[in-house]
């Protein structure tokens, strides 16, 4: 089955940039998804089929896909963005996520 | 608005079996699948599978083919996911998650955590 690879972690300063990466074998020819997750709290999709924000969504969330490694960018990083972030794709009608990736805001 | 509503927390014997539910509101509950999905402590995410509330029809991921089995009841807009054969690696927070428009897993439940000891 297909697997997404994350990093475990990046670090961004408030105001700042951070760009997460996800690759995988199967994402040019799948849709790829983003949640966020905080602490205690259920995940929340926040783009999906690849750069498609769903409404109440900051503007600052956005992604891209460029062939086997999608991209969730967060422009001008806000302390509230800090959480666990996670991918997902398809692989013949299962779901399969990313192992995650922990943002954290310095 | 759309929600889903999980059962409570679960404390089970290694061996034992757990049924968890999931209650939908607010939008056609045989429109779109359910899925569900786990994640353990301080772990990641792992789906485990999703039914097809009009049908009844259920896909599992590999893993757990053979210990678990999703269902659903229409007139009460209840799914349910069953797992046999409880082992301690199977404490977790369970999660269930509708299948929205976009294929995207867009409305989740507030999760029930599963606790597997002796």
């Amino acid at each position: 089955s297909s697997e997404l690879t994350q990093p475990p972690s990046v670090s961004v300063s408030p105001g700042q940039t951070a760009r997460i990466t996800c690759s995988g074998d199967a994402l040019p020819k799948q849709n790829a998804y983003w949640y966020q997750q905080k602490p205690g709290q259920a995940p929340v999709l926040m783009i999906y089929k690849d750069n498609k924000r769903p409404s109440g969504i900051p503007e600052r969330f956005s992604g891209s896909n460029s062939g086997t490694i999608v991209t969730l960018t967060i422009s001008g990083v806000q302390a509230e963005d800090e959480a666990d972030y996670y991918c997902q794709s398809a692989d013949s009608s299962a779901v399969v996520f990313g192992g995650g990736t922990k943002l954290t805001v310095l | 608005q759309m929600q889903l509503v999980q059962s409570g927390a679960e404390v089970k014997k290694p061996g034992a079996s757990v049924k968890v539910s999931c209650k939908s509101s607010g939008y056609t509950f045989t429109g779109y699948y359910l899925h569900w999905v786990r994640q353990a402590p301080g772990q990641g995410l792992e789906w485990m599978g999703w039914i097809n509330p009009n049908s009844g029809d259920t896909n599992y991921a590999q893993r757990f083919q053979g210990r678990v089995t999703l269902t659903r009841d229409t007139s009460i807009n209840i799914a349910y996911m069953e797992l046999r054969r409880l082992r301690s690696d199977d404490t977790a927070m369970y999660y269930c998650a509708k299948d929205g428009p976009w294929d995207a897993l867009d409305i989740w439940g507030q999760g029930t955590m599963v606790t597997v000891s002796s």
